[in-house]
């Protein structure tokens, strides 16, 4: 495997079901994100993590709940979500945070209906 | 007001045209400014980034910024249908790692 992957690509899930989204960079990055993608809106930043620790949390309902085990793997528990919440959600990973120039590498996407 | 202001299109080109996407910016403080480009069902991936204002090319592909406009600009010269995607601009200042997008264009180029 290469760069960044998320499992699974597809996902359909009631409002009342939990469920995880996975992802892992193989870049040797320290800094990883999870970002949401609607129709006609701009990716919005969900959370930021560097070397394990979360940095950033972008007012995101408490039914996300991220958890970085290590700088490689990141995931996004979902629990008792809206059909709001349907969009792609995308993982990115970077060098670092601390950096000015700071190219994120994004994987495919995880495409989340909820019913 | 948005941070990132960008036209989300659909933009449709014949194959040869010179194409002309662009971001307006609230945010003075902004630094480095980036245009990704997202193929369906594909992430997000890096094309060109620059600092400062001026022009940087790369190939067909030219970025353009204007801090004194608060203005992006990306031109795609003899565009190819393989060029069809969407294009994010993307901005950012210090060093948060954190990036403001524009809503993406999506560009179509018919053969």
């Amino acid at each position: 495997e290469t760069g960044v992957t998320q499992t699974p690509r597809h996902l359909v899930m009631g409002m009342t079901n939990k469920k995880s989204l996975k992802c892992e960079q193989h870049l040797g990055h320290n800094a990883m994100y999870w970002y949401k993608q609607s129709a006609k809106k701009p990716l919005e930043l969900m959370f930021v993590y560097s070397l394990e620790e979360r940095v950033e949390n972008n007012s995101v309902p408490s039914r996300f709940s991220p958890e970085c085990p290590n700088s490689s793997h990141l995931f996004l528990h979902l629990h008792t979500l809206q059909p709001e919440d349907s969009a792609l959600y995308l993982c990115a990973s970077s060098q670092g945070v601390g950096y000015s120039y700071n190219e994120q590498f994004f994987g495919p996407g995880t495409r989340l209906t909820v019913l | 007001q948005k941070e990132v202001e960008q036209d989300p299109g659909p933009l449709s080109v014949p194959e040869g045209a010179i194409v002309s996407l662009n971001c307006t910016y609230s945010n003075s403080a902004f630094q480095y400014f980036m245009w990704y480009r997202q193929y369906s069902r594909k992430g997000p991936e890096l094309l060109m980034y620059t600092y400062s204002s001026g022009n940087k090319e790369d190939g067909r592909f030219t970025a353009q910024v204007d801090k004194s406009s608060k203005y992006i600009s990306l031109f795609i010269r003899d565009s190819q249908p393989s060029d069809s995607a969407t294009y994010l601009c993307a901005m950012g200042s210090g060093n948060t790692g954190k990036l403001i997008f524009g809503q993406g264009t999506t560009l179509q180029v018919k053969p």
